[in-house]
């Protein structure tokens, strides 16, 4: 079963940042967040992945609170183009490098 | 980033016959590749894990003997779908873990197959 929770559907305006939130209460130290994002009737698509600091890359920036039980993957401009579901997802050594989907948030970029 | 192939991209085919997907590792060495499957509208669900060298490992559910994985080298991996039905028609998706990388997971763009 999936470790996260997420809210199944969100609505941001083009050019504007898109937050979206995933819970994962039960993340152990040793696991990472992962997010990723799919694109319909497409593979996944890799978007970032953290521990405990915050990260950065050219994508999104990764917020993940001090206590790990939540973060938020930002988008700081979104585009049409970023319309897809998102995933985040909690993994690490003990699941042997598995990533298990749940539902994820489906985000809408509308203009 | 990793880039991850997948052949064909869609197939058709009768009920009864074999179906062979391809998935490979185009810039980076993969020695563990997984096989997922997705349904209409649904999330993606986990089949199976593919390593080099060494038979799969199933997820709960999974029938080893209809789903056959070949994992022949560091950048290959095959799922072939035995004696395919209509209800085994999904999207199968295949990935592959970078170790050299940051150890993240890419995605092949997918097969749609479809079992008439």
């Amino acid at each position: 079963d999936a470790k996260t929770t997420q809210p199944p559907s969100m609505d941001c305006a083009e050019g504007r940042a898109a937050n979206l939130p995933c819970n994962h209460s039960t993340i152990s130290g040793n696991e990472y967040v992962y997010w990723y994002r799919q694109i319909h009737s497409q593979g996944p698509q890799y978007i970032i992945h953290g521990l405990k600091n915050n990260e950065t890359n050219e994508m999104a920036s990764l917020i993940i609170t001090e206590d790990r039980k939540s973060s938020t993957l930002i988008l700081p401009h979104a585009t049409l183009r970023d319309t897809a579901v998102y995933y985040c997802i909690v993994s690490g050594r003990n699941q042997g490098g598995k990533l298990i989907f749940g539902q994820g948030t489906e985000l809408s970029v509308k203009p | 980033g990793a880039v991850v192939s997948q052949h064909p991209s869609w197939v058709i085919c009768k009920s009864g016959t074999s179906v062979k997907i391809e998935c490979r590792s185009l810039d980076f060495q993969a020695t563990t590749m997984f096989w997922y499957r997705q349904f209409p509208k649904q999330s993606l669900m986990l089949m199976a894990t593919s390593n080099e060298g060494s038979k799969a490992t199933y997820e709960q559910g999974v029938e080893k003997d209809k789903f056959l994985i070949n994992h022949a080298s560091l950048t290959l991996s095959t799922l072939t779908v035995t004696s395919a039905h209509p209800e085994d028609s999904s999207f199968y998706i295949c990935s592959a873990r970078d170790l050299g990388g940051l150890n993240t997971q890419y995605f092949g763009p997918g097969t749609r197959l479809t079992v008439l």
